[in-house]
């Protein structure tokens, strides 16, 4: 089944950097696609992007390219979501997500998620 | 891509059936059995609760149910429990991307 577990909350000031992971285990990290998807507050959830771990091909979405940065250490079966200089708006929860994807690349669904990493960026 | 269109809420009594729509467009509903459905409940991970538009996972109640037709996807829950109060969230591929809907807040009453 896989199960993700992601890290703990932070609490940031404008302009300070931060990185935070998404650990899975119970399946082949490697060789699944891995999603960030972010819920600010009292919002929607919205796509960030892809990542595959196994080579580090990564996609984003129109909307966060260049405002962040997924990686992932397929050795330790781990992916990230890194921010260079954080601005309040940056403020949410923010889910990783095995993320399923179907030929030709078409992303199909997500399972499992992870539980959830909360974002707070304030002065 | 904008986001697909959910109405903000529904509600039910205890043992009736609701349905929650989710409108999008030919670039995504429309264009690909690629839909799905997330519960979300506060604190907890999400939950995948539909697939390509009509498959269940494993574990998930037979009281959950998807359907399509042309760019509306729609979530029906029968026998609601209090159990399922809680935000439903569509989500379609849209052609290198993902949409997701603006979210349902499914009341039990």
């Amino acid at each position: 089944e896989g199960q993700l577990v992601q890290s703990g909350a932070e609490v940031k000031k404008p302009g300070e950097s931060l990185k935070i992971s998404c650990e899975g285990s119970g399946y082949d990290f490697a060789n699944y696609w891995i999603g960030w998807v972010r819920q600010m507050p009292g919002k929607g959830l919205e796509w960030m992007g892809i990542i595959y771990p196994g080579d580090s091909d990564t996609r984003y979405s129109p909307s966060f390219q260049g405002q962040v940065t997924i990686s992932a250490d397929k050795s330790i079966s781990t992916a990230y979501l890194q921010w260079s200089s954080l601005k309040a708006s940056d403020s949410a929860m923010y889910y990783c997500a095995r993320a399923i994807v179907v030929v030709p690349r078409r992303i199909a669904w997500f399972d499992p998620w992870g539980q959830g990493t909360l974002v707070t960026v304030s002065s | 891509q904008s986001a697909l269109t959910q109405p903000a809420s529904v509600s039910g009594s205890p043992g009736q059936s609701i349905t929650i729509s989710c409108t999008g467009t030919r670039s995504d509903v429309g264009n690909y059995n690629l839909v799905s459905w997330y519960q979300l409940h506060p604190g907890k991970a999400p939950k995948l609760m539909i697939y390509d538009v009509t498959k269940r996972p494993s574990g998930v109640s037979n009281r959950f149910s998807g359907s399509k037709s042309g760019n509306t996807a729609s979530l029906t829950i029968s026998g609601l429990q209090a159990e399922d109060e809680a935000d439903y969230y569509c989500c379609s591929y849209a052609g290198r991307d993902v949409v997701f809907g603006g979210g349902t807040k499914l009341t039990v009453l």
